[in-house]
This record gives structure tokens, C-alpha cells and sequence, in this order.
């Protein structure tokens, strides 16, 4: 079935670090792709997503390029910050009923 | 304004009791969904509703019953809760079923089972 897989937290860096996080979903179907954040005590929050291979998503200075030959969409930061501390979920759409399927989340801690 | 508002904010209550969750969302959306968050962050969908219809039921225990009185409210109903059912639950809506709608999410219900 479906499927997205997420590098394994947690992931601590100091400020104004590059931030890189994995994400590899099933190639079944022509998925849209999608990063969700979750700041401490809050839902989930769209963060960024690409409808179609080579799109690139991007928003508060988070990128993801959507990359069919390697099945995946990796998150990436030029420079973290304090608030960028939060949970970050890679998703894929779903093949019916606009079901998502979520990665199993990466904890970021940014250090001042 | 609060687009997806999910009530009670925290639940704690005795193993057996039964109780619910509401939703509300008033982003004139189609589609509504439930979610539950174990410990350790995973996300897993439980229900999703389109226009009041029952679309996706994923293989949860019969003691939980969705009910969609109109396409603006998806409450969640438990029974005879178990020490598992522990974890916060989130109630989110989507425009329409298509795959490239993203889904907008409530803050989520804490429930802790005694």
C-alpha cells in the first residue's frame, strides 16, 4: 500500500544551520506531495507541497523538490532558526477519497 | 475566525466511561477527517466523512462511531474507553476528495484515560 518514509529523529541543530529532512514515498499513482508542520501544543499546519514531478514547493524559507526518479522529497533549510523548532510530517495524497498518508514525523530542536 | 475548532481541548476520564469530541469547521469544506497521534508523534487516519457520507473507515475498534450531522461538523463518539485509546486526536477538513487537497487541522483533543 501507500507508503512515506521519514529519517529518523530527533534532529538537534544550532541556529542558523542548513537543515536537511528525508522523505521517500511508494511510487504507486501520481501522488501530491506534501511537508506539515506541528508546532508544541498545536494541529498540524501546511508548510509547503508539489502537485507534479519536478515542482518545487516553497514557504518561510523551506524548500522541497518533488523527485520521481528517486521517489522522494526531501525538506531543506539554507538557515534554521529557534522558531523553526516543531515536529515536521512528510505526506503524500492519497489514490481515492483525498486520503493522506503521513510519514512517521521528525522532531527538530534548534539551539540558539 | 478559527477555521477547524475541535472541543474539549483536554479530556481526562476514567477506563469504561464513554465520551465525545466535536468539530466544527467553517471553511464551507467538503470533506472532513479524524486522526489519532500516538507518543510518538504517528499520525494515523481513523474516518473521513464527505458531504455526511462515511468514505473512509480504517479498521477502528466499533467502540468509536463518527457522526456527521452536516458537512460543517464531524464529531467522535467512544465507548467503553481502554487505557490504548490514550492520545491526541485531530479533526481536519479538506475542500473535496481530489488528491491534491491539502487538509486544514483543528489544535487537537488531548484524551487521558485513568
Amino acid at each position: 500500500g501507500d507508503s512515506v518514509t521519514q529519517m529518523e529523529g530527533p534532529v538537534t541543530l544550532s541556529e542558523e544551520a542548513f537543515l536537511t529532512i528525508n522523505c521517500t514515498y511508494t511510487a504507486t499513482g501520481y501522488p501530491s506531495l506534501f511537508w506539515y508542520v506541528q508546532y508544541p501544543g498545536e494541529g498540524l499546519q501546511l508548510l509547503l507541497k508539489a502537485t507534479k514531478a519536478d515542482d518545487k514547493g516553497s514557504n518561510k524559507g523551506f524548500e522541497a523538490t518533488y523527485r520521481k526518479e528517486t521517489t522522494s522529497f526531501h525538506l531543506e533549510k539554507g538557515s534554521v532558526q529557534v522558531s523553526d523548532s516543531a515536529v515536521y510530517f512528510c505526506a503524500r495524497g492519497g489514490t481515492s477519497y483525498g486520503k493522506l498518508t503521513f510519514g512517521q514525523g521528525t522532531i527538530l530542536t534548534v539551539h540558539p | 475566525d478559527t477555521a477547524v475548532s475541535q472541543t474539549p481541548k483536554y479530556l481526562v476520564t476514567q477506563m469504561g466511561n464513554d465520551k465525545s469530541i466535536k468539530c466544527e469547521q467553517n471553511l464551507g469544506h467538503d470533506t472532513m477527517y479524524w486522526y489519532k497521534q500516538d507518543s510518538k508523534k504517528f499520525l494515523k487516519i481513523m474516518f473521513s466523512y464527505n458531504n455526511k457520507e462515511l468514505i473512509i473507515n480504517e479498521t477502528v475498534p466499533n467502540r468509536f462511531s463518527p457522526k456527521s450531522p452536516d458537512k460543517a461538523h464531524l464529531n467522535l463518539h467512544i465507548n467503553s474507553l481502554e487505557l490504548g485509546d490514550s492520545a491526541v486526536y485531530f479533526c481536519a477538513s479538506s475542500p473535496a476528495q481530489g488528491l491534491n487537497q491539502p487538509q486544514h487541522f483543528g489544535d487537537g483533543t488531548r484524551l487521558s484515560i485513568l
